[in-house]
This record gives C-alpha cells, structure tokens and sequence, in this order.
C-alpha cells in the first residue's frame, strides 16, 4: 500500500501563473479531500469529494480555486492567477467511508508563489 | 459552528517525562475527536479517536479522553521519549467524519 500520492512535492510558480496539484489516493477509497496548511492558519478544510462526485467545497476560495475528481484514482486542485498569499503546503487525504473511517493524508505539496 | 482551540504552542520536555496537552472543542453536534501526529515532511497521521465522553482511547503509550460538560479533551502520555518529537494536533470530527477541524497544534520537543 503505497499510501495518498501527491505530486509534485513542491512547486515554484510566478504571480499570475496557473498552478496544477495531482493527488492519487489509496486504492478502494471512496472519499478524498484536500486541505490548505500555512503557519498563519494552521490545517483549513477546502473540499471534498466522495464517489467522484463534489461533496462539500465550502472551504474553497471563491475566485482562482477550482477542484475536480474525473476519475477514482486522482483528483486536481487547479489554482489559476496564482498570488503570494496562495502559497502554503496543500494536502490531500482519503478515507474507505467518509462516515466511518480514518482519513489518511499525503505528504503534500508545497507551493510557493513568487 | 465547529471550532477547536489549542493554546499550547510549543512544549519541551525531557525524556521520561509526562505529557499532557488540553483542548477544547465547540460544536453543535455530536462529536469525533482525533489526535493527529505529524512529522516534518510528512502529512499528519491519526493517533487516537475518542467517540465517547470520559472513555479513554490510546495508542502507542497515548492515552486521550474528552469531557462532554467542559468541552475539553487531553492527550497524555506517562514518559515521553526523544522520538516523540512532533506536532499533535486536536481535531474535531463533524457528525459525519466528512470534515475534520485542527487545532492549531502542538510542537512537542522532548531532549535526550
């Protein structure tokens, strides 16, 4: 069981840049969700997926943040017009059962916007 | 709305030592709480659930309870050894696991 996959790892990009994280969670879980870590907010929800399908996105920026699941092995996180302030470790986790399990997070990735 | 609150920043202990760390925890539901551990370079991983008040989890040497009345939980642990250095967070779980809320963590230091 190699775990949530994350990549990159971490990612430079300019102001104004369209940033693309990939996340590929554990095989057979039918949950995943992203979450944002900066030192100044600490670990924030962003959204959720479960079965493929947008469950909860109520942690998401309304401009420039976008997610997507096309399929059971990985989910996107797309940041367009990407600004300084949106640099911070993105994490994605998964779970069997959203309602009954233990969400197991990746090592993230970490962006950095110049 | 659900929030939790972490007020110890940082703590440094020697190895062998006990360690307590408290929370607290506001929701409108029933809650899940969680204690994350997470290395640096690593995503957190769980350490315990708690899904019922005044009964204990534990794991690993860990031990964690919550207390519905103050809305409190706590983590502890009797001797602490060097490789325990990491930040724990407290999490709260919404009624249906599908959202967990961190505290602001703990970044626990323990010198040989």
């Amino acid at each position: 069981n190699a775990g949530v996959i994350q990549t990159p790892r971490h990612k430079v990009t300019g102001k104004g840049q369209e940033a693309t994280l990939w996340c590929e969670p554990i095989s057979g879980h039918s949950a995943v969700f992203w979450y944002r870590q900066t030192i100044v907010q600490g670990l924030e929800f962003l959204t959720y997926f479960r079965n493929q399908a947008p469950i909860d996105d109520s942690g998401m920026p309304k401009e420039r943040f976008s997610a997507q699941m096309p399929n059971q092995s990985h989910s996107t996180l797309k940041i367009q017009s990407t600004q300084p302030q949106d640099s911070a470790v993105y994490l994605c986790a998964s779970s069997l059962d959203p309602g009954q399990d233990t969400q197991y997070f990746g090592p993230g990735t970490r962006l950095l916007v110049l | 709305g659900n929030s939790v609150t972490q007020m110890q920043g940082q703590v440094t202990l020697s190895e062998e030592e006990f360690l307590f760390i408290n929370c607290t925890y506001s929701t409108t539901g029933y809650p899940t709480l969680f204690w994350y551990v997470q290395y640096p370079g690593e995503g957190p991983q769980l350490l315990l659930k708690v899904t019922t008040a005044n009964n204990k989890g534990s794991s690993r040497g860990f031990e964690a309870t919550y207390d519905k009345g103050t809305t409190s939980f706590h983590l502890q642990k009797a001797s602490v050894q060097e490789s325990d250095s990491a930040v724990y967070y407290c999490v709260l779980g919404d009624s249906n696991y599908n959202v967990l809320y961190f505290g602001s963590g703990t970044k626990l230091t323990v010198e040989p």
